[in-house]
């Protein structure tokens, strides 16, 4: 079993609407989540980061992590065109080094117009 | 400024030859880490850097990879004698300390092996 879960996708959605995305995680040692969103050919880029159970907001861009449940989820509002891509869930234990990350595979996303 | 820098963004190599990729941190960052990325899998962590000093080379297979930072120039993750299984993107990321949070990802370079 992996420790990092995550659906490959693809997604499509249509412009407009929401996208829900979501990591599942089997070590409760980690406690700090990240999402990255990669273009075709392009290095990840961070969207969020958090480190708490409960929701974090920025702009279009939520994310919402249940430790209690292992699960954390990334939703995009009125999603365009321009959201279309790989979106990476990553997280960190304290217990590994500091800086190493553990990436699910990633769900890809298709917006159509 | 300028992000961080990968060379060459692809990479071809015959099996058996060596391969060499280079990652020049964004300016005033100290910490450089490597991943690898296979088709239709996510990254894997190989090994994070400090200058002069390897922290966590736990993601590194135990044969034929090595990694360096030195003190002047970019950092090297260099591949001896590839095989077929070494083709993949390989991610170089930089932070200005040790930080889960601000890693910046370069370009990635494209390893083909033939």
């Amino acid at each position: 079993q992996k420790e990092v879960e995550q659906d490959p996708g693809p997604l499509s959605v249509p412009e407009g609407a929401i996208v829900s995305l979501n990591c599942t995680y089997s070590n409760s040692a980690f406690q700090y989540f990240m999402w990255y969103r990669q273009y075709s050919r392009k290095g990840p880029e961070l969207l969020m980061y958090t480190y708490s159970s409960g929701n974090k907001e920025d702009g279009r861009f939520t994310a919402q992590v249940d430790k209690s449940s292992k699960y954390i989820s990334l939703f995009i509002r009125d999603s365009q065109p321009s959201d279309s891509a790989t979106y990476l869930c990553a997280l960190n234990a304290p217990t590994d080094s500091w800086g190493k990350l553990q990436f699910g595979a990633g769900t890809q996303v298709v917006v159509t117009p | 400024n300028a992000g961080v820098m990968q060379n060459p963004r692809h990479l071809v190599r015959r099996r058996g030859q060596e391969a060499r990729l280079r990652c020049s941190p964004m300016k005033g960052h100290s910490h450089v880490y490597w991943y690898r990325q296979l088709p239709e899998e996510g990254l894997k962590f190989m090994v994070y850097l400090q200058k002069e000093n390897i922290i966590d080379e736990s993601g590194m297979p135990k044969e034929r990879f090595s990694a360096e930072f030195p003190k002047e120039g970019p950092s090297i993750l260099r591949i001896q004698q590839v095989v077929r299984g070494d083709s993949a993107a390989y991610f170089c990321a930089s932070s200005p300390y040790t930080s889960q949070e601000t890693q910046y990802f370069g370009p990635g370079t494209r390893l083909l092996v033939l």
